[in-house]
Formats: structure tokens, C-alpha cells, sequence
């Protein structure tokens, strides 16, 4: 069954350093999301990605956070000058419709990538 | 703005019983999906059940199935014959129509052998 893979599993920085955070949606997929997970809270929904360019984003997805599809398989994350709270565990998702239009409407998650900012 | 309340932090079953976990949501919208996803101490987000607003047939997969009542705007899951394996954070979820998904505080389920 096709999965979302992201890297790394957990990567550790310091403050003021950038990092990207790396995912491969299911292949067939055209819609792409950022939540992520500050331990012990919920999840909270970051950004979406249709045709490279961002659809929606939450008040969290500050000038700091970016999104980019580079190829044709991965969509990335990038975080300029991370902050202690920014760690969090981030999940990459991918759908191939959107809500109403048809396809399965389901958001799949990847396994998430653990930032630890020092 | 949509909401997802979960109402209980933690519930605990014994192994083979069934258990029921509780979802709340407020909606202006008429059309919509609800999830419930499974998050196991490996923090991996798990769909386990997924629910279309306009259809009145409550799903099922497996031992999981959901009773949703749009009117009252409830959502629960049920899980019969509760395994080992099934011990995690449950979160139940949102879709709107701008394809975000909002989620609820979760519940831990525990299962006792």
C-alpha cells in the first residue's frame, strides 16, 4: 500500500539555524499539507499545496516557514531561523481530491519528522 | 470557526470489551468529513475511520465503527473486542470545505490485559 515517507525521522538544531524538513507524498497525489504537533497538543494544521502554490495557510505558517515541491516527488519544509518553540513533531500529508470533487477525500499522513530545536 | 471537542483525556478497557470514545464538532458548513485517526506511542497518524456528512449510514471498518449524528453534531467511535494493539492517542477529526483538517485534543485509550 503507498505511504507517505518523510526524513529525517528526528533532527536536532540549534536556535537561529535553518532547517528543511523533507517528505514524498503518495505518488497519484496532488494535494499536499504541513501540520504539525507540539508534545502533549494537539495537531494543528500548518499549510496546503496544490499546482506550487500554497492554498491555505494557518496563522502559525509565518514568514519564517516555507513550502516547496522542487521535483516531482518531493514537497519540503523549510523553517529559516528556528525558534525553541518550534520543536514539535511535523507531519507531511497528501490527498488526491479536494472535498466535494470526488477521489477518496482523505488527508494520509506521513510518520512524522521530530525537530528539536537547542 | 470549526471546533472538535474530546471530552475524555483518558479511557481504559479491558481486552476484549468494547469501548466507546466521544467527539463533539461545531459546523456552519452542510457538507464536510469526519476521521478519526489512531496516533500509537510511535506517533505515527493513523487513519482509522472516515465518516461523509451526507451520508446517514454510519461506517465500519472492522471492529471500528461510528455513530454519527449530524443533527446533534456527535461523532463517536466505537472499538469492540478491544486488542493490545489497539492502546494509543485517538484523535477525531475535521475536513471542511478548504481542505484543512482540524483536530480534537484526543484520548488516550488504554487497554488492560
Amino acid at each position: 500500500e503507498p505511504e507517505v515517507t518523510q526524513t529525517p525521522s528526528h533532527q536536532v538544531t540549534q536556535m537561529g539555524q535553518e532547517v528543511i524538513l523533507r517528505c514524498v507524498p503518495i505518488s497519484n497525489h496532488l494535494y499536499f499539507y504541513w501540520y504539525r504537533q507540539i508534545l502533549g497538543q494537539k495537531v494543528e494544521f500548518l499549510v496546503s499545496f496544490y499546482n506550487n502554490e500554497i492554498s491555505e495557510k494557518s496563522e502559525i505558517f509565518d514568514d519564517q516557514f516555507s513550502v516547496e515541491r522542487p521535483d516531482g516527488s518531493n514537497f519540503t519544509l523549510k523553517i529559516r531561523s528556528t525558534k525553541l518553540e518550534d520543536s514539535a513533531m511535523y507531519f507531511c500529508a497528501s490527498s488526491d481530491r479536494l472535498a466535494g470533487v470526488g477521489g477518496t477525500d482523505t488527508q494520509y499522513f506521513g510518520p512524522g519528522t521530530r525537530l528539536t530545536v537547542l | 470557526a470549526q471546533t472538535v471537542t474530546q471530552s475524555q483525556p483518558e479511557m481504559s478497557v479491558q481486552e476484549a470489551e468494547t469501548v466507546t470514545l466521544s467527539c463533539t464538532y461545531d459546523t456552519s458548513e452542510s457538507d464536510y468529513y469526519l476521521f478519526w485517526y489512531k496516533q500509537p506511542p510511535s506517533r505515527q497518524m493513523i487513519l482509522v475511520i472516515r465518516q461523509e456528512a451526507y451520508k446517514q449510514q454510519n461506517a465500519t471498518e472492522n471492529r471500528f465503527s461510528v455513530n454519527f449524528q449530524k443533527a446533534a453534531k456527535s461523532f463517536s467511535l466505537k472499538i469492540s473486542d478491544s486488542q493490545l494493539g489497539d492502546a494509543a492517542m485517538y484523535f477525531c477529526a475535521y475536513r471542511s470545505g478548504d481542505d484543512k483538517i482540524i483536530f480534537g485534543k484526543g484520548t488516550r485509550l488504554h487497554i488492560l490485559p
